[in-house]
C-alpha cells in the first residue's frame, strides 16, 4: 500500500536554529499537507499545497514557517527560527483530489531545546 | 471558526463489547467527515468516513452514522479486540478538499481484556 514518508523520525535543535522536515507524498496525490500535533493535544492543520502553491494555511502558520515542493517528490516544511513552543509531531498528509480521505505519515517529532 | 467537540476523551470497555464515540460539529457547510485512528508513535490513520449525503457506512466492525440536521456524527466499534486500543479522532471538512481538516480533541479508546 502507497505511504507517505517522512524524515527524520526525530529531530533535536536548539532554540532559534532552522529545520527543515522532509516529506515524500504518495506519487499521484496532488495536494499536500501539514500538520502538527503538541503532545497530549490534538492534531492541528497548518498548511495546505496544491499546484506548487499554498492554498490554505492556519494562524499556526505565520513568517517563520515555508513550504516548498522543490522535486517532484519531496515537500518541505521548514522553520527559520525554531521556538520552544514549536516542539511538537509534525505530520505531512496527501490526497489525491479525488475520493477517500488523507494519508498521514508517521511523523517527524521535533523537540527544541 | 469551525469547531468539533469531540466525547468522551477516554473510553473504557471489556473485549467483544461495542464502543461509541461521538462529534458534533458547528459549520452546516461540512460536508465530509472522516475518523482517524492514531497508534502510539505513529500518524493518523483513515478507518472510515462518510459524506453529507449518506448517513450510514459500514465496514466490518466499524460504522459511522451521520445526522446533519443535529451536526453530529458517531464511531460505532462492535466486537472489540485488544488491537482497537488506540486514540481516535473525528474530523471534518467544510471548504472542500484543498482546505484542511479540523480535529476533534480525541478520544483514548482502552480495551480491557
Amino acid at each position: 500500500e502507497p505511504e507517505v514518508t517522512q524524515t527524520p523520525s526525530h529531530q533535536v535543535t536548539q532554540m532559534g536554529q532552522e529545520v527543515i522536515l522532509r516529506c515524500v507524498p504518495i506519487s499521484n496525490h496532488l495536494y499536500f499537507y501539514w500538520y502538527r500535533q503538541i503532545l497530549g493535544q490534538k492534531v492541528e492543520f497548518l498548511v495546505s499545497f496544491y499546484n506548487n502553491e499554498i492554498s490554505e494555511k492556519s494562524e499556526i502558520f505565520d513568517d517563520q514557517f515555508s513550504v516548498e515542493r522543490p522535486d517532484g517528490s519531496n515537500f518541505t516544511l521548514k522553520i527559520r527560527s525554531t521556538k520552544l513552543e514549536d516542539s511538537a509531531m509534525y505530520f505531512c498528509a496527501s490526497w489525491t483530489g479525488l475520493s477517500l480521505g488523507y494519508t498521514f505519515g508517521s511523523g517527524t517529532r521535533l523537540t527544541v531545546v | 471558526g469551525e469547531n468539533v467537540e469531540q466525547h468522551p476523551s477516554t473510553l473504557s470497555v471489556q473485549e467483544g463489547d461495542s464502543a461509541v464515540i461521538k462529534c458534533t460539529y458547528s459549520d452546516s457547510a461540512s460536508n465530509y467527515f472522516p475518523w482517524y485512528k492514531q497508534e502510539l508513535g505513529k500518524g493518523p490513520q483513515l478507518i472510515i468516513d462518510i459524506r453529507s449525503n449518506v448517513g450510514e457506512k459500514k465496514d466490518q466492525r466499524i460504522a459511522v452514522t451521520l445526522n446533519k440536521t443535529a451536526k453530529h456524527f458517531s464511531l460505532h466499534i462492535t466486537e472489540t479486540q485488544p488491537e482497537d486500543s488506540a486514540v481516535y479522532f473525528c474530523a471534518d471538512d467544510s471548504g472542500g478538499g484543498a482546505d484542511g481538516l479540523t480535529f476533534g480533541k480525541g478520544t483514548h479508546l482502552i480495551i480491557q481484556p
